[in-house]
C-alpha cells in the first residue's frame, strides 16, 4: 500500500522558536496533502489543506501565520511551527491523497514545547 | 458543523464479537471510514461504506450504516489480542479521499484474555 512518512517523530524545543515538520509521500504522487492534530484522548482535527503549487487552506480557528504550510512538490509538504509556545504540544499528523477514496496517513509527529 | 461522537472504551474477552458504535450529524457524508491506530504507527484505514449502501463485510469486519438514525457501526468477528488498538470513525461530506475528514475521539479496544 501507499507510505507516508514524517521527520522527526518527536522534537522538543524551546518556546519561542520554531520547528518543521515534514510529510512525504514515499510510492506515490499526492495531488492534495492534510494537516491534523491530536491530543490526547481527542480526536484528529483538521488544521489545514495543501495542494502542490498552491496556497494551503486553513480551517477556522488555526493561525495561518503561526503553522506554516509548504506543498513544494507532489511528495513533500511541511508544517512550520513558528514562535512555538507550551500550548501548541500535541500530536501533528498528515495524510496525502492521490485519488480515490483513501488517504494515507503519516505515524505522526509529537512535538513538545518546554 | 460537524460532529461524530464514539464512545471511548470498549472491553471485549478473545474470542467475541466487538461492536464498535459511532453517530455522525452531518447528513451529506458521502463516505464514512473506519480507521485503526496502534502506538507508533499511522492510522490504518480498515474499511469504508459509501452512503448509498447499508451494509459492507470484508473478513472479519462488517460495517453496517443505519443513515436515517446517522449511526455507524463496526464489528469485529473472533476477536483477536492483535486487535487492540484505536478506532476512529470518520465521515467525509463530499470527494472521498479529497476533503479533509472529521474524526470521532476514537474507541479504545480492550481485549480480555
Amino acid at each position: 500500500g501507499a507510505v507516508v512518512s514524517q521527520h522527526p517523530s518527536r522534537v522538543i524545543c524551546k518556546s519561542g522558536t520554531s520547528v518543521k515538520i515534514e510529510c512525504r509521500s514515499l510510492d506515490f504522487q499526492a495531488t492534495t496533502m492534510f494537516w491534523y492534530r491530536q491530543f490526547p484522548k481527542q480526536s484528529l482535527m483538521l488544521m489545514a489543506t495543501s495542494n502542490e503549487g498552491s496556497k494551503a487552506t486553513y480551517e477556522q480557528g488555526v493561525e495561518k501565520d503561526k503553522f506554516l504550510i509548504n506543498h513544494a512538490s507532489l511528495t513533500l509538504s511541511t508544517l512550520t511551527v513558528t514562535s512555538a509556545h507550551p500550548e501548541d504540544s500535541s500530536f501533528y499528523i498528515c495524510s496525502a491523497f492521490d485519488r480515490g477514496y483513501e488517504q494515507y496517513f503519516g505515524p505522526g509527529t509529537r512535538l513538545t514545547v518546554t | 458543523g460537524e460532529d461524530v461522537e464514539q464512545s471511548l472504551f470498549l472491553s471485549v474477552r478473545e474470542g467475541d464479537s466487538s461492536v464498535i458504535n459511532c453517530t455522525y450529524t452531518d447528513s451529506s457524508s458521502t463516505y464514512l471510514y473506519w480507521y485503526k491506530q496502534e502506538p507508533g504507527a499511522g492510522l490504518q484505514l480498515l474499511t469504508y461504506i459509501f452512503s448509498n449502501m447499508d451494509m459492507k463485510q470484508d473478513q472479519r469486519l462488517t460495517v453496517l450504516l443505519n443513515k436515517k438514525d446517522k449511526h455507524l457501526s463496526l464489528r469485529i468477528a473472533d476477536t483477536q489480542t492483535g486487535d487492540s488498538a484505536i478506532y476512529f470513525c470518520a465521515e467525509s461530506p463530499s470527494g472521498g479521499g479529497a476533503d479533509g475528514l472529521t474524526f470521532g475521539k476514537g474507541t479504545h479496544l480492550i481485549i480480555q484474555p
